[in-house]
């Protein structure tokens, strides 16, 4: 099945920072999605962005559909950006199954 | 406009025991999908309920079953409780064709 990594695994930054996260995937995808998960275990929906790149507020995707990446970028990190980020992308087809990478666990320090 | 709602919050079962864990989709949403989060790792796909049909199935044993009822809240069953069962329990629905998931909150289950 189709295999989705991200990197890196673990990030801290003072607040202010600047970040990317990556997430890089094994097949063709017709979606990928960017999820926020807090301390408290909610999913936030950030991006559903198949390809190109979508902006809101600090936050910033970039989906390369041909060469199988996607980019979320972080500016002027603030505290409540904590939390792990995930990125999904369908099992298979236009599925709304969704196979997630491992995460990444940001801790922006004050 | 609501969100999804997921209850219990928090269960603690005894293995061998049965759970049923409940959730209420997202007005407008006809899909509702469960994921098992495992600590320190990504949802794991259990299955997927569109018009009260099970509709694609990750690769989790038959004693996981669910329903969707006609106003699309669903619930989770888990027969035969393992250890291995302790996770974080969650719920998205999502509208057929639509642009992308809304999770509820989850229940975190405990197995002892």
């Amino acid at each position: 099945g189709i295999q989705v990594e991200q990197s890196p695994p673990d990030l801290i930054l003072q607040e202010g920072a600047n970040s990317t996260l990556r997430c890089n995937f094994s097949d063709s995808v017709n979606n990928l999605q960017w999820f926020h998960q807090n301390p408290w275990g909610q999913l936030i929906n950030l991006f559903y962005i198949p390809s190109g790149t979508k902006q809101n507020g600090r936050l910033s995707a970039t989906t390369v559909a041909t060469e199988r990446y996607s980019l979320l970028y972080i500016s002027s990190s603030q505290t409540t950006d904590s939390g792990v980020y995930f990125c999904a992308v369908p099992i298979q087809g236009g599925s709304e199954k969704l196979v997630f990478g491992k995460g990444m666990k940001l801790t922006v320090n004050p | 406009e609501t969100g999804v709602t997921q209850s219990p919050t928090h269960l603690i079962k005894t293995r061998g025991q049965q759970v049923t864990l409940r959730c209420s989709s997202q007005s407008g949403h006809n899909t509702v999908s469960w994921y098992q989060q495992a600590l320190g790792q990504g949802p794991q796909f259990i299955f997927q309920y569109y018009r009260e049909e099970e509709n694609g199935r990750g690769n989790f044993p038959p004693r996981f079953s669910g329903l969707q009822f006609p106003n699309y809240s669903s619930e989770l069953n888990v027969n035969a409780l393992e250890l291995d069962d302790s996770a974080l329990y969650l719920c998205a629905s999502s509208l057929v064709g639509g642009s992308g998931y809304t999770f509820g909150s989850g229940t975190r289950l405990t197995v002892v």
